[in-house]
Parts: C-alpha cells; structure tokens; sequence
C-alpha cells in the first residue's frame, strides 16, 4: 500500500471553528489532491499540489485553502467550518502525470461540523 | 472537457452471477480511464487502467474492463461474483493535457448469496 497518513481519521467540531486536515506520504511523489466524498456525488476535487508551495484550484475550492511547505506534507485548512463541508475527505498521491503513475488514496478523514 | 457517467448507482447480483458495471466517459482527446473500489470506511483502491494499446484490460480480483472508443465506454465486468466484490465502485477519467482525474459518481455493488 502506498504510505499515506491522514489525520485526524475522525472530527466533530462546530461551525465556525478553524479545521486543519493533514496528509503525509512517505512516498516522495510530486502530485497530492485533496478530495471530498459525499453520496450521490462521488469524488469531487478541491485542491491540489505539483510541487513544494505550488497548488491549483479543484471543482469545489471555495472555502477551503491549502499549504504544501514540503514534499511530504498536504495541508486543507476549513477557515472558517459550515455545516455543508461535513463530508470524508480523502488526500491521494501520484508520481506524476503520466497514465502510467496512477493516484492512490489515503483512508479518509470523517469530518462532522454541528 | 472530460466527464464520466456511471449508469446504475446500486447494482444487485447473486453469488456466482456476471457482474456487470457501466460507465461512458466524455472527452475531447484521447482519454486515460481508470476503475477504483472502495470497501466500506476505506479510501480508493486501482482496480484496472487503460492507458493506450490493447482495449480489453484485466485488473486485480478478476475484473476486467474493455476500452470501446466508438461507444465513449469503459465497462466493468466480473464473470462470477463473490461475495467479497460487494463495494461501491468509481469510473475516472483523466484526459492528455488535463492534470486532474474526474471521477464518476459510483455504483454499489451488492452480492446476494
């Protein structure tokens, strides 16, 4: 399995509050997402990253941001938490870009804001 | 653009039976199509990939999947399901050019003995 850690795996935590989600991989790969995963709507992109402190804008960034400080470390920051961003966010990780270097996924991290 | 459309979001079929899951992509240049499962409170798991080269492409667990660019279709199929395949599977997309995956939105496979 690829070497990817989120934390934490579980949060309840009430709206307005600041929430940092943190993926770690130990696999050195240039390419990390954040996604969120919600019935009816599958995997739905939020941010990503191609390098140290470079990162673009998914389908659904708007009140999340994220921070990329070393390869091995993806950053989501919720600045503000509403009751809409309770879902199960997933980080993945590739090599690169190429469709032989094919993303894999972290456990997931269950977010609930009251 | 590139989109995925998975037909079905529940899938019923019993032990032993073809499991057959549908997904049709969108996309103006050649596509990369991918299958994921995922097993109850898990992440994502690379079932199979088609990337260029041969259309019919076999995966882990059995699966397999055939790339036919006329019908923009990328099925899933399993000639005997097992108990152990009842998951919610995902269609993905990535086209060349584009640097992220579309994922479709699932479809849960229940196996009934």
């Amino acid at each position: 399995d690829a070497g990817i850690t989120q934390s934490p795996r579980h949060k309840v935590t009430e709206t307005g509050t600041p929430v940092t989600l943190r993926c770690h991989q130990t696999e050195n790969h240039r390419y990390m997402y954040w996604y969120r995963q919600d019935p009816g709507h599958g995997l739905r992109l939020i941010h990503y990253s191609y390098g140290v402190k470079d990162t673009d804008k998914g389908e659904v960034s708007d009140g999340y941001s994220v921070s990329r400080s070393k390869t091995e470390d993806f950053l989501l920051t919720l600045e503000s938490a509403t009751s809409s961003q309770t879902s199960v966010y997933f980080c993945a990780i590739s090599e690169g870009q190429n469709s032989n270097q094919p993303q894999h996924f972290g456990d997931g991290t269950r977010l609930s804001i009251l | 653009a590139q989109s995925v459309t998975q037909l079905g979001s529940h899938v019923s079929v019993s032990e032993g039976a073809l499991v057959l899951l549908r997904c049709n992509y969108s996309s103006s240049v050649p596509p990369y199509l991918f299958w994921y499962v995922q097993y109850p409170n898990q992440g994502l798991q690379l079932l199979l990939k088609y990337t260029t080269g041969a259309t019919l492409v076999k995966g882990i667990n059995g699966f397999e999947a055939e790339f036919k660019k006329s019908e923009t279709s990328f099925h899933l199929t399993k000639p005997s399901a097992h108990m152990s395949d009842a998951a919610e599977y995902f269609c993905a997309v990535r086209s060349s050019g584009y640097s992220t995956l579309t994922f479709g939105k699932g479809t849960m496979l229940l196996v009934s003995p």
